[in-house]
This record gives C-alpha cells, sequence and structure tokens, in this order.
C-alpha cells in the first residue's frame, strides 16, 4: 500500500482480555517500531524491529507486552490481560532503512479503550 | 539522557507566523524532526534537520537549530487554520532509528 496501515483503528475491549493490533509497512520497509501515546501525552516508544528480530524491547511496559513481525513485514502487538491504562493509541511507523536518515512514516493508529 | 521539551500550546491569527519551540538534551543527536498530528490522524513527517545544519527553509517552514544551546524551532510562515495542529519534536540518537519525542505544542490558529 502506499502508506502504513494499521487494523483495527479503534477497539474496544473488556478489562481482562487480550488484545492483538496488526500494522502493514510500507512495502520494503526494514525497520518498524511500535509506539503508544496516551490521552494528551507525546509518544512513548515501546519496540524496534530491524527485519524479523527486535534488537531494542526496552520500552515494552510489562510481560503483558509482547510483538512480532513475520516476512520482514507485517507485525503485530499482543496485549494481555488488558488493564484499564493500557487505553491508549498504539501508533506503529517503518522506515526504509536504519540510519539517521531515514524518517519515520507512520500509520493512523489504533486507539484501544478499556472498560 | 534522552529528553525533549515543548511548550504545550500556542495561539496563532490567521495570517500571522507561528514559531514553536523545543529544546532537548542529548547532544549526540544526529537529526532532529518536525511531525504534524492532526485529529485523529496518526504523525505526518514536515520536515528534518541534521546535527550539522543550521537552518532548512522548506516553502512555508523554516528550522533553525542551535546545537550549542540544543535549541530547535520550526516557523510557519502564513500560518492558515488548516495549520491548527499538534507539533511533535523528535530526535534521534541512536543510528538506528528509535526516535525520542517531545510532548507536542498544541497549535490554535484563530481567524
Amino acid at each position: 500500500g502506499a502508506g502504513v496501515s494499521q487494523s483495527p483503528s479503534n477497539k474496544v475491549t473488556e478489562k481482562g482480555k487480550d488484545v492483538e493490533l496488526r500494522c502493514d509497512p510500507i512495502s520494503g520497509h526494514t525497520a518498524l517500531y511500535w509506539y503508544r501515546q496516551r490521552l494528551g501525552q507525546g509518544l512513548e516508544f515501546l519496540i524496534y524491529f530491524q527485519g524479523n528480530s527486535a534488537p531494542d524491547k526496552s520500552g515494552l511496559p510489562s510481560d503483558r507486552f509482547s510483538a512480532e513481525r513475520t516476512g520482514e513485514s507485517v507485525s503485530t502487538l499482543t496485549i494481555q490481560r488488558t488493564q484499564q491504562e493500557d487505553s491508549a493509541v498504539y501508533l506503529c511507523a517503518s522506515s526504509l532503512v536504519q540510519g539517521p536518515g531515514s524518517p519515520l512514516h507512520f500509520g493512523n493508529g489504533t486507539r484501544l479503550t478499556v472498560t | 539522557g534522552e529528553d525533549v521539551e515543548q511548550s504545550l500550546f500556542l495561539s496563532v491569527r490567521e495570517g500571522d507566523s507561528s514559531v514553536i519551540n523545543c529544546t532537548y538534551t542529548d547532544s549526540s543527536s544526529t537529526y532532529l524532526y518536525w511531525y504534524k498530528q492532526e485529529p485523529g490522524a496518526g504523525l505526518q513527517l514536515l520536515t528534518y534537520i541534521f546535527s550539522n545544519m543550521d537552518m532548512k527553509q522548506d516553502q512555508r517552514l523554516t528550522v533553525l537549530l542551535n546545537k550549542k544551546d540544543k535549541h530547535l524551532s520550526l516557523r510557519i510562515a502564513d500560518t492558515q487554520t488548516g495549520d491548527s495542529a499538534i507539533y511533535f519534536c523528535a530526535e534521534k540518537v541512536r543510528s538506528w532509528g528509535k526516535l525520542q519525542f517531545g510532548a507536542g505544542t498544541q497549535v490554535v490558529v484563530t481567524p
């Protein structure tokens, strides 16, 4: 596709349920990032993929959060046993190559609401 | 450490210039970015500047970088109502591309 695609665009779930968020990066982009944006706040880094491996998972807030990437393409972010504090917009971004001159291109995000 | 700070709010009249300021703490930053976020949308890259540059101009946008003071600014000339959005400053510290974002500046353009 022309840009980074994320699905679903909105997700409402009950506390304690698991959710899966999907990201389709721009074709050919080897680097993929997940960020979280809480209401009225900046972006919080979660995890970075280079190809299918994740050299930096330092931003994942707890072991309830995990992510994988397959085929150097699609990535899924899974949140187990969701809590109300997980409510946020989850943004995915991709870039062409690693390195300082490669800007990140963002999707429109998945708005997660935990009730 | 990594810390990017921005003022939270800016109100500007249509047709005037807007200046959004940002400070960062990591002197090893390589690139600095400005992103725009409209309601309900993701982040749109506006412009970026390499750390060995002082200024970059792109149509109505002018980026100024004072590396000594670790200060970055974005000037929008002839601000329009469509420029109303949240503007994020971000720095790239490591070569592999993680961006450290500020909290964003809400710009409101009034007629």
